[in-house]
């Protein structure tokens, strides 16, 4: 069964960092993209960021490109968000989900993120 | 990055059938038939029910089925239950190797 589980999130103060991790199971993780989105408070589904199975291509999201970083350990099967210069529109769950080819088509239950103004 | 337009909220009676329209761009649903149907229900996470346009994954229940004409995709709902209550999005990947999702739809069974 593939399962991710995803971690670091917490309280912020605007302009700070955090560092989000997704841990992927039940699958050879090196074999897939994965992708970071987000869900603000009563909001639709944001996607974020994405990283090839390999960490060769890597794409964001206009919203957060120039703050966020996204990267990948296959020897440790983990997905990474590094965040920065967060502002108060980066409140949000956040989803670490598996690319098969072009879906998402396995997704975790989320970490919140909140900033602080 | 424009999200992809969805209707707020669609309704229908036990045993109905609904459509959820979601409509994009060229350089999204009308250039690729990589549209996808995500359903949420409050405190769970997304789950995918249509894929490629037309395809269900694995188990899926055969009343949700999905469609494409141009720049505009289709959920369709038939047989409408109590557990369909629930909201459902569309995601498109696009010409520049990202993907884009609707804003959303809230079904509601009456």
């Amino acid at each position: 069964e593939v399962r991710l589980v995803e971690s670091g999130g917490g309280l912020v103060k605007a302009g700070g960092s955090l560092r989000l991790s997704c841990i992927g199971s039940g699958f050879t993780f090196s074999d897939y993209g994965m992708n970071w989105v987000r869900q603000s408070p009563g909001k639709g589904l944001e996607w974020v960021s994405s990283i090839s199975g390999g960490g060769d291509y890597i794409y964001y999201a206009d919203s957060v490109k120039g703050r966020f970083a996204i990267s990948r350990d296959n020897a440790e099967n983990s997905l990474f968000l590094q965040m920065n210069s967060l502002r108060a529109d980066d409140t949000a769950l956040y989803f670490c989900a598996r690319a098969n080819w072009f879906s998402l088509d396995s997704w975790g239950q989320g970490t919140v993120v909140t900033v602080s103004s | 990055q424009s999200a992809l337009t969805q209707p707020a909220s669609v309704s229908g009676s036990p045993g109905q059938s609904i459509t959820i329209s979601c409509t994009g761009t060229s350089s999204d649903v009308g250039g690729y038939n990589y549209v996808s149907w995500f359903q949420e229900h409050p405190g769970k996470a997304p789950k995918l029910i249509i894929y490629d346009v037309i395809t269900r994954p694995s188990g899926l229940s055969t009343r949700f089925s999905g469609s494409k004409s141009g720049s505009t995709a289709s959920l369709t709902i038939s047989g409408l239950q109590a557990e369909d209550e629930a909201d459902y999005y569309c995601s498109s990947y696009t010409s520049s190797s990202t993907w884009v999702f609707g804003g959303g739809t809230k079904v509601t069974v009456l």
